[in-house]
């Protein structure tokens, strides 16, 4: 069965709006989640790492007041772009993981700014 | 130098082929790799570990190999389910986070 799931999976929206995605890990609390981006053809990158009660780790590049990450519980960590514009269009996907154990993903959410 | 780098392909081989890809990596010090498979406008998923010593799941096995820091991934028999975008995926040292290669993809033809 699923071990991540993430919501929701198709936002269309105009320019301006704020977007929430949700990340749950469905079998074990997760102190570590980590939210990854994927433009077409391109790789998957890592924005930033979140972890549960404490600030976000975020990566070089990447804007915090504008991808604002929340990691609330052992089991939720949300991801809101603020403000979003057409150039964050893209496939945005949250992973768990159990320390030693792969990195599980949600099926990703796939944003469309207009 | 990238940190993960695959040959993006494609490869397209005919069904029963055996397929080889590899992927090289930067940090000399990394431990921990994987072979995840991506199909179009999905979620990646977890095909396999790579272990030192190479490992076999059915008509996939890995290798890898410290001293020319690369690992490789061998498709058996090729099916058409096969095809798919194949992700090198290496765990830097000291960290959990994942380093991902562009992918290989791959197509097998009827």
């Amino acid at each position: 069965g699923a071990v991540v799931s993430q919501h929701p999976s198709r936002v269309i929206c105009k320019s301006g709006t704020s977007v929430k995605i949700e990340c749950r890990s469905l079998d074990f609390q997760a102190t570590t989640m980590f939210w990854y981006r994927q433009f077409p053809k391109q790789s998957l990158m890592l924005m930033a790492t979140s972890n549960e009660g404490s600030k976000a780790t975020y990566e070089q590049g990447v804007e915090k007041d504008k991808f604002l990450i929340n990691h609330a519980s052992l089991t939720l960590s949300t991801l809101t772009v603020t403000s979003a514009h057409p150039e964050d269009s893209s496939f945005y996907i949250c992973s768990v993981t159990d320390s030693n154990q792969p990195q599980h993903f949600g099926d990703g959410t796939r944003l469309s700014i207009l | 130098r990238k940190e993960v780098e695959q040959d993006p392909g494609p490869f397209n081989v005919p069904e029963g082929a055996t397929v080889a890809f590899n992927c090289t990596y930067s940090n000399s010090a990394s431990q921990s790799f994987f072979w995840y498979r991506q199909d179009c406008r999905k979620e990646p998923k977890l095909l396999m570990s790579v272990y030192s010593s190479g490992n076999e799941d059915g008509r996939f096995t890995a290798q890898l190999n410290r001293a020319s820091q690369y690992i490789s991934l061998l498709i058996r028999d090729s099916k058409l389910s096969d095809s798919a975008t194949y992700l090198c995926v290496v765990n830097p040292p000291g960290t959990y986070k994942y380093i991902f290669g562009t992918g290989t993809r791959l197509k097998v033809l009827a």
